[in-house]
């Protein structure tokens, strides 16, 4: 069982906007602006999306941004693209440190 | 452009020692505020952070399983290490090393692209 929790599963239609969530507790998100988002195709290794709950690298689109509330973290995809479909998985900074995981989530671009 | 590459046996014996190396090119293993991580992913399911090291041979873990890693790092050869013991099924998966930016930002900006290790007899 993951530290987070995350949606198993969300999808949407090309041009839409998706948003997920991750619950975690006040020992990781709720305490802590060290939230990351990865984005990981299959067969991949996951890619940096988001760092420091809103902060993009350089490189990753503006179509994706994220946000925090209390002890829940959110991504939110705009403009879905069919290379959007992946998996998500959110990461949180933990009191002791250490790093902790979502179970992640599978998004569907239908 | 920096780039890891993971290197291990593939296959395990139940309650022996794991044994993976991570070679870091095309930067340094000794620039200031990287650390250098593990992730693991078992067969179908998500991720699981293992630990960080620094160059200097301080370490971060998991601590689910800090009782049973070492983290090193060998700075003349721009490699670093992770050593998982008595291990089981359990630790089936791959395996990813990867850049921590430093523990301001406590994020992996470059993954290697992981080797699966499979425990078995």
């Amino acid at each position: 069982q993951s530290a987070l929790t995350q949606p198993a599963s969300v999808s949407g239609s090309p041009g839409q906007s998706v948003t997920i969530s991750c619950t975690g507790t006040s020992t990781n998100i709720g305490n802590y602006d060290l939230v990351s988002w990865f984005q990981q195709h299959p067969g991949k290794a996951p890619n940096l999306m988001i760092y420091e709950v809103v902060k993009r690298p350089s490189g990753v689109s503006d179509r994706f941004s994220a946000s925090k509330s209390g002890n829940t973290a959110s991504l939110t995809i705009s403009g879905l693209q069919p290379e959007d479909e992946a998996d998500y998985y959110c990461c949180s900074y933990a009191h002791g440190d250490f790093l902790v995981f979502g179970g992640g989530t599978k998004l569907t671009v239908l | 452009q920096l780039q890891l590459q993971e290197s291990g046996p593939g296959l395990v014996t139940p309650a022996e020692t794991l044994s993976l190396s991570c070679i870091v090119s095309g930067g340094s293993i000794t620039t200031a505020n990287y650390w250098w991580g593990w992730i693991r992913q078992p067969p179908g399911k998500g991720l699981e952070w293992i630990g960080i090291v620094f160059y200097s041979g301080t370490t971060h873990s998991n601590p689910s399983l800090k009782s049973r890693i070492t983290m090193s790092v060998d700075t003349s050869k721009n490699q670093f290490f992770l050593k998982l013991n008595s291990v089981t099924a359990a630790d089936t998966a791959i395996y990813y090393c990867a850049r921590q930016v430093g523990l301001g930002a406590w994020t992996m900006d470059v993954w290697g692209k992981g080797t699966t290790v499979t425990v078995s007899s």
